[in-house]
């Protein structure tokens, strides 16, 4: 059983279109990270939200940490093509050393021109 | 500029061959690991070391060994190279603080023929 499921796996849209893609588990995460992997390239971190209910902007990145702290979702407004790649969330759990972080699967995004 | 590096981008062994993934970080983190990533099983952790000398089994360990004999140095290596263990291998490091970002290396695309 996964423990954190990224949903949807695969998205390819338009430029100029929102998306949204999420993280969901059953279990609670004391923070959640969102990375980005290029082709070729090793994970790349975005953002760490931490505090249940959490929003973060990172220019046309919206990222949200759910209040039970057990999901959260990525919402991209105006797609570019730059924004092409795979989006991991990582989890670190309660009690859990620092370094123990748990993926998702990943959603590959890819944004046509 | 904050530094993982693996010795190969690509690399090309015999079934049954020794095989060494060499991972360096400059950062003076106390934690390392590897993961290997497959299509459609995402990022799955080997092993992770948090100090010199020390290693803990990551949810994959079979058929690899870890050494960590210096502070920014972490091997991963594979015992007897079967055609199963082609894949993605990726090297991370982190600090010690609760929460803290992953730093991945370029990864190494393993092919065992």
């Amino acid at each position: 059983t996964q423990l954190l499921e990224q949903s949807p796996q695969f998205l390819s849209i338009q430029e100029g279109e929102n998306l949204t893609v999420y993280c969901n588990s059953s279990s609670v995460f004391s923070s959640l990270q969102w990375y980005r992997q290029e082709p070729g390239e090793g994970p790349v971190l975005l953002v760490t939200v931490v505090t249940g209910g959490e929003v973060k902007k990172l220019k046309r990145l919206t990222f949200q940490f759910g209040d039970a702290r057990k999901d959260s979702s990525l919402h991209i407004t105006a797609a570019q093509p730059g924004d092409t790649g795979l989006y991991l969330c990582a989890g670190v759990q309660p009690g859990a050393g620092s370094y123990q972080l748990t993926f998702g699967k990943g959603t590959k995004l890819s944004v046509i021109p | 500029d904050v530094k993982v590096t693996q010795s190969s981008r690509y690399l090309v062994k015999r079934t049954g061959e020794k095989v060494f993934l060499e991972c360096v970080q400059d950062m003076d983190h106390e934690n390392m690991f590897w993961y290997r990533q497959d299509p459609g099983l995402g990022l799955r952790l080997i092993y992770f070391s948090y100090d010199v000398k020390m290693k803990e089994k990551g949810d994959i360990p079979e058929g690899y060994s870890v050494s960590r004999e210096k502070k920014e140095r972490f091997s991963l290596i594979l015992e007897s190279a079967s055609t199963n263990q082609t894949s993605m291998y990726l090297c991370a490091s982190s600090g010690p603080l609760t929460d803290t970002e992953a730093f991945f290396g370029q990864g190494t695309r393993l092919t065992v023929v």
